[in-house]
C-alpha cells in the first residue's frame, strides 16, 4: 500500500506557466511534508517542506498548499523556468519515528 | 563540510557475493539513512540509525545490515548479492526526527 500517492507522474508546461504538483497521504499521524528535486545524475534535493500548524508555505516561486482534513498537499511553481525540468518528489514523515516515505515522483518538464 | 558523503559512486557485483556500500557526513547528524531508488519507484526506506539504535524495515529486515560505529560513519551490508539489488543505493542524514534529511550523491550498484 502507497502511503503517500503522487500525481501526475509526468507533466509538461510551456516557461512562465505554473506547474501544480499534487500528493495525498494515508496516515494521519503524519506531521512532516517536504517536497525535493532531483534532477538527472544528481541526487534528491529539499526544495520546500511544510508542517500542519500551516495551509501554505512560500519561497519565492515555490508553494505548498496543504489540506489537512482532505489528507492532501501540492506544489506550485510559479513562472516556470526551464531549469526547473526535473523529478519531483514529495514525501510525509512523523517527528517520532524520522521515517521519511516519498511519493513515485513527478518528471517535470518545462518547454522554452 | 556540509555533505553526505557516499563510496564508491558506483559498484559492480555478482551474483552471491557480499556488497560493503560506505556513507560518511562530519554534521554531526544523529540520524543516517540508507534508501534505495530503482527506476520509476520511490526511494525506498531501508534501515536509519537514531544515534547507535538502528531500526530497520520489516520488509527488508534480513536483506540489508548496516553498522555505524561512530556518528561520521555508517554503512550498508548486503550479505548475498542477488539481480534484484541492482539499484542506487542512497545515504542521507539529519540533525534530528524533525528534519529533512539531506541525500548524498548515491552508489550505483550494478550485480551480475
Amino acid at each position: 500500500q502507497q502511503q503517500v500517492r503522487q500525481s501526475p507522474q509526468s507533466l509538461t508546461v510551456w516557461e512562465g506557466e505554473t506547474a501544480i504538483l499534487n500528493c495525498s497521504y494515508e496516515d494521519s499521524t503524519f506531521d512532516y511534508f517536504p517536497w525535493y528535486h532531483q534532477f538527472p545524475g544528481e541526487s534528491p534535493a529539499l526544495l520546500i517542506a511544510i508542517r500542519p500548524v500551516s495551509n501554505k508555505k512560500e519561497d519565492g516561486r515555490f508553494t505548498i498548499f496543504f489540506n489537512k482534513r482532505e489528507k492532501k498537499f501540492s506544489l506550485h511553481i510559479a513562472d516556470s523556468q526551464p531549469g526547473d525540468s526535473a523529478t519531483y518528489f514529495c514525501a510525509a514523515s512523523r517527528g517520532d519515528t524520522g521515517k521519511l516515505i516519498f511519493g513515485l515522483g513527478t518528471t517535470l518538464q518545462v518547454q522554452p | 563540510d556540509t555533505t553526505v558523503k557516499q563510496n564508491p559512486r558506483y559498484k559492480l557485483a555478482r551474483v552471491g557475493k557480499p556488497v560493503n556500500l560506505i556513507c560518511s557526513q562530519t554534521m554531526n547528524h544523529d540520524t543516517m539513512y540508507w534508501y534505495q531508488k530503482k527506476p520509476n519507484q520511490a526511494p525506498k526506506l531501508l534501515l536509519f540509525y537514531y544515534d547507535k539504535i538502528l531500526n530497520r524495515e520489516a520488509d527488508t529486515f534480513e536483506k540489508f545490515q548496516s553498522s555505524r560505529p561512530n556518528n561520521s560513519f555508517c554503512s550498508l551490508y548486503i550479505g548475498s548479492a542477488g539481480l534484484e539489488y541492482s539499484a542506487m543505493y542512497l545515504c542521507a542524514s539529519s540533525r534530528d526526527n524533525n528534519q529533512a534529511p539531506l541525500f548524498g550523491e548515491g552508489t550505483r550498484l550494478s550485480v551480475l
